[in-house]
């Protein structure tokens, strides 16, 4: 059984810093979900990497599989990305029940 | 942008009643997930359709669960006789086949009184 392990749990930043979340797994995988939960319980797919690095506006998501450890990273962060922050893995071999992270929250402050 | 969608948003039912959760999948998808989070905890995996049958099941996707695509667009999710700790947010998800990206819906709150 895969264990995700997310950090930091919590995070508070001021408006316009740099963040970085982390996550890290046990079993080797085939790819990395990183999805955003807002505070009505929605949630969002912002990336799916198996290798190297993503980016999609201010947010840049990297993946080492050797390592088994992936970063969300977030540029400029502003208010209205205040949210949970949450890492999924794939297993591969045929099967694409995902197992959770238990989330990083993020609150941006103005 | 196409969408998955779920109906109801908030289902408020009494412990040992059935409960019908709905979803709308993205319309070429294949692949469908149902997903549950109980509040303040991880979200955990329930059980995946495809082809018309279940292709996995977690350990919680118990004979009290079923999961049904009764026609081209609905997927799903039965609990026949709920208990308190069925209560949760429970989210549905569809995957084209060609990706491994899965989507999401908004999810349907459960409260089992």
């Amino acid at each position: 059984k895969n264990e995700v392990e997310q950090s930091p749990q919590n995070l508070t930043a001021q408006e316009g810093e740099f963040i970085t979340i982390n996550c890290s797994y046990s079993v080797g995988i085939s790819a990395l979900h990183w999805l955003q939960q807002h505070p009505g319980g929605g949630i969002v797919s912002l990336f799916m990497l198996s290798s190297g690095k993503k980016k999609h506006g201010r947010l840049i998501a990297t993946i080492n599989i050797q390592e088994k450890h992936s970063s969300l990273h977030i540029t400029a962060s502003h208010p209205r990305d205040s949210a949970v922050y949450i890492c999924a893995v794939v297993p591969g071999a045929g099967s694409y029940q995902l197992t959770f992270g238990k989330g990083t929250k993020l609150s941006v402050i103005p | 942008e196409p969408e998955v969608t779920q109906t109801p948003s908030h289902q408020v039912t009494q412990m040992g009643q059935e409960v019908i959760l709905r979803c709308v999948p993205i319309s070429n998808h294949l692949y469908f997930y149902w997903y549950r989070q109980i509040l303040g905890q991880k979200v955990e995996f329930l059980v995946s359709f495809y082809n018309n049958e279940i292709s996995e099941k977690s350990e919680i996707f118990d004979d009290q669960f079923s999961v049904e695509r009764p026609d081209g667009s609905n997927f799903t999710l039965k609990i026949r006789s709920t208990k308190l700790e069925d209560s949760a947010m429970y989210f549905c998800a569809s995957r084209s086949g060609q990706s491994d990206t899965q989507y999401f819906g908004p999810g349907t709150r459960l409260t089992v009184l």
